[in-house]
């Protein structure tokens, strides 16, 4: 079964909302990892954050990880239109040889 | 951070030949790379698990005679599809870790394309 696992599977919200994603794992990690993916490219790393951490910031991203609750949440603050992509969790797991499991991923569309 | 690079980018092949796809990892040396899948509008699946000089460790359910995978150096490992059927047609993404890194990077993906 999947490591990470990203609630929803769609989000479709108006430009300048805030959208929240959420991704629960079952094993203990050594990070966790939030990636983006527009339609037919490639992963863009977002963030990382680390098992030590619970929060982290990047631009408009923030980042929460709660390990007790095996679970972390990416928030995207005053979304735009440009944000609509897929967005995947990417656990770094302890015990698993260095691989990272992904999630199914959460679908975001931004209405303009 | 460190920055992986894949070649080709995208490639549309007859069914029966053979694919070579390259991954690098352009400023670090990556003792470890990593082979993923990803069908359209599902997950990237872990393919396999190269280190840099010796055989690689696939994922269940994944052929090693179909997919060969050889990590010669600590810059590049190379897949290669072979008899390509158009079922093989994905997006294949390599990653990269490596010392100098506790943490995967991952390359741009390559779309493949059988016909």
């Amino acid at each position: 079964s999947q490591q990470g696992e990203e609630d929803p599977q769609a989000l479709s919200i108006q430009e300048g909302e805030n959208a929240t994603m959420n991704c629960s794992y079952k094993t203990s990690i050594n990070n966790l990892q939030w990636y983006r993916q527009n339609s037919g490219r490639g992963l863009v790393h977002l963030i990382l954050i680390r098992s030590n951490e619970r929060e982290k910031h990047s631009g408009r991203l923030r980042v929460t990880l709660d390990t007790s609750k095996k679970s972390s949440s990416l928030l995207i603050t005053a979304s735009r239109a440009a944000d609509t992509a897929s967005y995947f969790c990417a656990t770094d797991a302890r015990t698993n040889a260095g691989k990272s499991t992904f999630g199914d991923g959460t679908t975001l569309t931004v209405k303009p | 951070g460190a920055v992986v690079s894949q070649h080709p980018s995208w490639v549309i092949c007859k069914s029966g030949t053979s694919v070579k796809i390259e991954c690098r990892s352009l400023d670090f040396q990556a003792t470890t790379m990593f082979w993923y899948r990803q069908f359209p509008k599902q997950s990237l699946m872990l393919m396999a698990t190269s280190n840099e000089g010796s055989k690689a460790t696939y994922e269940q359910g994944v052929e090693k005679d179909k997919f060969l995978i050889n990590h010669a150096s600590l810059t590049l490992s190379t897949l290669t599809v072979t008899s390509a059927h158009p079922e093989d047609s994905s997006f294949y993404i390599c990653s990269a870790r490596g010392d100098r890194y506790n943490e995967q990077f991952f390359g741009p993906g390559t779309r493949l394309t059988v016909l």
